[in-house]
């Protein structure tokens, strides 16, 4: 069956702009999971979404959002981008249950670079 | 091809060596263990997971082990091949819980 697939895998954006990520998660996958990756934080948890609602919320500014559609894609979203934000952007897809054995199946990410 | 740390601890091997990566998880409360493979240009992959009720587990080549006395996982690859070669990382999940918390990341080469 299909992976995980986001959308676009690279893009660039100047400070202030505001950029969408999109994301397909695996034929049956209700949860939807984002995170940051970067070569000074490692892989940052920033929310996940299911059945179209934020379940869990890492710690990142406001500037992050999300949504998840009733097909189960899902977006974020990042505005006012800063060249902080630069980095590997992972959607990940699971079945969502509530148990530790939520093994998450990632997408190839999406590249963004802020200058 | 992408890449995903340029500060990464690294291990070096070369091809049919057995690899031994090692993490040092944080939270003693932490019941759920997961290794994820990276490639380049990909992302994290699933390899093989342990509960803390356990303290070995085994797949197809490799083996994880876990010491909750020292809060200590590691990940054997028997018999270590060039496509071996990616980011390793450890992921703990908190009890209760079911996000995974990452760790730094090991790179992994294997050299032909």
């Amino acid at each position: 069956k299909a992976g995980v697939t986001q959308t676009p895998r690279y893009l660039i954006k100047t400070r202030g702009q505001q950029v969408t990520l999109s994301c397909s998660p695996i034929s049956g996958h209700r949860s939807v999971s984002w995170y940051q990756q970067t070569p000074g934080q490692g892989l940052q948890f920033l929310f996940e979404y299911f059945s179209e609602t934020q379940r869990n919320k890492g710690n990142f500014p406001g500037r992050f959002s999300g949504r998840q559609f009733s097909n189960s894609r899902s977006e974020m979203n990042v505005s006012t981008l800063e060249l902080g934000d630069s980095a590997l952007y992972l959607c990940a897809s699971s079945t969502g249950h509530l148990s530790g054995a939520n093994v998450l199946t990632f997408g190839a990410g999406s590249r963004l670079t802020v200058l | 091809g992408e890449s995903v740390g340029l500060h990464l601890p690294t291990l070096s091997v070369q091809e049919g060596d057995n690899s031994i990566i090692n993490c040092a998880y944080s939270n003693s409360a932490s019941d759920y263990f997961i290794w994820y493979k990276q490639e380049s240009g990909k992302g994290p992959q699933f390899i093989i997971d342990i509960r803390s009720n356990m303290d070995k587990r085994q797949g197809q080549r490799v083996t994880v082990l876990l010491n909750k006395t020292v809060k200590h996982l590691s990940l054997q690859i028997a018999a270590t091949q060039p496509g071996d070669s990616a980011v390793y990382f450890c992921a703990e999940i908190v009890g209760g819980s079911y996000i995974p918390t990452f760790g730094r990341g090991t790179s992994l080469i294997v050299h032909p």
